[in-house]
């Protein structure tokens, strides 16, 4: 089992819709949990930095982590096209490297 | 505020060419890393420096070599390039190893 799964996509939607981008993970030490945006051509940009379980919002942005579940969530509310990119979940524990998912590739249609 | 600048943008060589890409940070960060990114890939880690001085392998090392030459510059080198290092390399920094990273734009390199 890979330590971080994160489906590929493509997933579209329509504008002013809520997307919800999702990853699981094996490593039940990961505290630390990001979500990077990536536009084409460009590097990964910080969204979203959680620690442990719970929620976080951010303007049009939740992160949601699950740890009994051993899973996380990314939702997008009030969807833009501007907002369709490939999304990186991200994850460690306090001494080990990052472990990145491969992404998701989100189409929001105009 | 510049961020992660990586130099060159684009860079084509041949097999058997060598050639150093150049990362820097101006956010006073401890840890820096090279990564490269490949379709169905995801990123995957070449090499990190925990702090000025120390440098360690990470998931797909050979065929690279890396220099921590200050607390600002990082650079990878490839000292024989190969097909198979046709990728897109990031640079990227954290004040902590559990930090969030700070990725620079990116190096197109294609060798033919």
């Amino acid at each position: 089992q890979k330590e971080v799964e994160q489906d590929p996509g493509p997933l579209s939607v329509p504008e002013g819709a809520i997307v919800s981008l999702n990853c699981t993970y094996s490593n039940s030490a990961f505290q630390y949990f990001m979500w990077y945006r990536q536009y084409s051509r460009k590097g990964p940009e910080l969204l979203m930095y959680t620690y442990s379980s719970g929620n976080k919002e951010d303007g049009r942005f939740t992160a949601q982590v699950d740890k009994s579940s051993k899973y996380i969530s990314l939702f997008i509310r009030d969807s833009q096209p501007s907002d369709s990119a490939t999304y990186l979940c991200a994850m460690t524990n306090r001494d080990d490297k990052i472990i990145f998912g491969k992404g998701t590739r989100l189409h929001i249609l105009p | 505020n510049a961020g992660v600048t990586q130099t060159p943008k684009f860079q084509v060589l041949k097999t058997g060419q060598s050639m150093t890409l150049q990362c820097a940070q101006d956010m006073n960060h401890n840890s820096m890393y090279w990564y490269r990114q490949d379709p169905g890939m995801g990123l995957r880690l070449i090499y990190y420096s925990a702090s000025e001085g120390t440098t360690d392998k990470g998931e797909v090392p050979n065929g690279y070599n890396v220099s921590r030459l200050n607390k600002r510059e990082f650079s990878l080198r490839l000292e024989s390039a190969a097909p198979s290092q046709t990728s897109v390399y990031f640079c990227a920094s954290s004040g902590t190893r559990d930090s969030p990273l700070h990725f620079g734009n990116g190096t197109r390199l294609t060798v033919t």
